[in-house]
């Protein structure tokens, strides 16, 4: 049993690259979730999933794209990279409708736009 | 708007001695849950303790402990017999009813040997 895995761990980019980083779980969770956490400001939620065909945008989402097409999956797209958007992103997945359950998060994405 | 405020960017405690971790949040809700995640050096998100907000009896692990004062939305987690091993970026997290959880900015604790 997996967990969350999230690829890749590093990540450099020029600004005005696209990337997709991968976000994958093998916990038959309805919930998944991409948060971006930056010093002094905790974690922020950029775009979650309630189910495959569900997403919806959070607290932070320019410049991010996603999509659900399977349960097992939810990719962050970054559309055209921007120095603002240097960051540790992580990915989170939990079961849904049941709020008493935890988050379970991937190892996280540190990645850098110069 | 959900808030959750952590209002010690930085602490620190003696090895074996006990520390509190102050967090307050906003909330309409009734019901909800609360958690205390631990982020180590790893960069690894761990849950440390969660509390149900219908329960008045605050929840207990281990060494860890909270504080649940719900009419004045305060959650605070104590560590007792503080080892090396605790040392780390601790996010207080809100969960309300739906699926979104709400953190808080961190608080780093650092154990002096």
């Amino acid at each position: 049993n997996a967990g969350v895995t999230q690829t890749p761990k590093f990540q450099v980019l020029k600004t005005g690259q696209s990337m997709t980083l991968q976000c994958a779980q093998d916990m038959n969770h309805e919930y998944m979730s991409w948060y971006r956490q930056d010093p002094g400001m905790g974690l922020r939620l950029i775009h979650y999933s309630v189910g495959a065909g569900i997403t919806d945008q959070g607290e932070v989402p320019n410049g991010y794209n996603v999509s659900r097409s399977t349960t097992e999956d939810f990719p962050l797209r970054l559309l055209s990279a921007a120095p603002s958007q240097t960051s540790v992103y992580f990915c989170a997945s939990s079961w849904g409708g049941d709020y008493n359950e935890k988050l379970f998060f991937g190892s996280g994405t540190q990645l850098s736009v110069l | 708007a959900q808030t959750v405020t952590q209002s010690q960017p930085e602490m620190s405690v003696q090895e074996a001695e006990t520390v509190t971790l102050s967090c307050t949040y906003d909330t309409s809700e009734s019901d909800y849950y609360l958690f205390w995640y631990k982020q180590p050096p790893s960069r690894q998100m761990i849950l440390v303790i969660r509390q149900e907000a219908y329960k008045q009896q605050n929840a207990t692990e281990n060494r860890f402990s909270v504080n649940f004062q719900k009419a004045a939305k305060s959650f605070s987690l104590k560590i007792s017999d503080s080892q090396l091993g605790d040392a780390a970026m601790y996010f207080c997290a809100y969960r309300p009813t739906g699926n979104q959880f709400y953190f808080g900015t961190g608080t780093s604790l650092t154990v002096i040997p």
